[in-house]
């Protein structure tokens, strides 16, 4: 009964290949969001994406791209992979109301190494 | 200007000790949330606590305590009696403003040991 899941868990790939990362949430939360975790453990927000909106982080190259097929996933596809691109890629998703309010559930995470 | 800081990249603290770890964050909304994530050498990130903006006790689950100093702009977690499967990175974040899309800010994270 996984609540947030990430497929692949393990990535290798070369340079400028296309590669798409895949998470699917069971909790029926609204948000959904991508994070990545550099090398130096330093986790940063990419996307948040809800039924509505999308709220992309200006730092994001247009490279990558969320894509929605339904509420409760939301796949990462990245285009023309860089060396830069190697990191550790959590999805995670929340939904509004109770005690600890937008309570953010992250996914088991996906280490994506460019080579 | 950094949002969410954390000052110490690591810590040790024995076993079955308290041990504090700091947090301070820097925003201009009134309305904002903070949060507190471990995460073990697995990778897994572990939900631990929260503390609403307004709210006026400090929030406590179980073995951690948060200590909320609005004034001062700090979020320190607390975590008493210390268990060797305490050790792992722990990560301060802040949500700003109310809406459900809005995104977690985190800091640069603190690595505990916990020494037997």
């Amino acid at each position: 009964d996984t609540a947030v899941s990430q497929t692949p868990k393990y990535l290798v790939t070369q340079m400028g290949n296309d590669k798409s990362i895949k998470c699917e949430q069971n909790l029926g939360h609204d948000t959904m969001y991508w994070y990545k975790q550099d090398s130096k453990k330093f986790l940063k927000i990419m996307f948040s994406y809800n039924n509505k909106e999308l709220i992309i982080n200006e730092t994001v190259p247009n490279r990558f791209s969320p894509k929605s097929p339904d509420k409760a996933h939301l796949n990462l596809h990245i285009n023309s992979l860089e060396l830069g691109d190697s990191a550790v890629y959590f999805c995670a998703s929340s939904q509004g109301g109770g005690r600890n309010l937008y309570e953010q559930y992250f996914g088991p995470g996906t280490r994506l190494t460019v080579t | 200007a950094q949002k969410i800081t954390q000052t110490q990249p690591g810590m040790f603290v024995q076993e079955k000790e308290a041990v504090t770890l700091d947090c301070t964050y820097d925003t201009s909304d009134p309305s904002y949330g903070l949060f507190w994530y471990k995460q073990p050498s697995s990778g897994e990130m572990i939900f631990l606590i929260y503390q609403g903006s307004y709210d006026q006790q400090n929030a406590t689950e179980g073995r951690y305590s948060l200590n909320f100093q609005k004034a001062r702009k700090s979020a320190n977690l607390v975590i008493s009696a210390s268990q060797l499967g305490d050790s792992a990175m722990y990560f301060c974040a802040m949500r700003e403003g109310l809406n459900a899309g809005n995104m977690l800010t985190f800091g640069g994270g603190t690595r505990l040991m916990v020494k037997p």
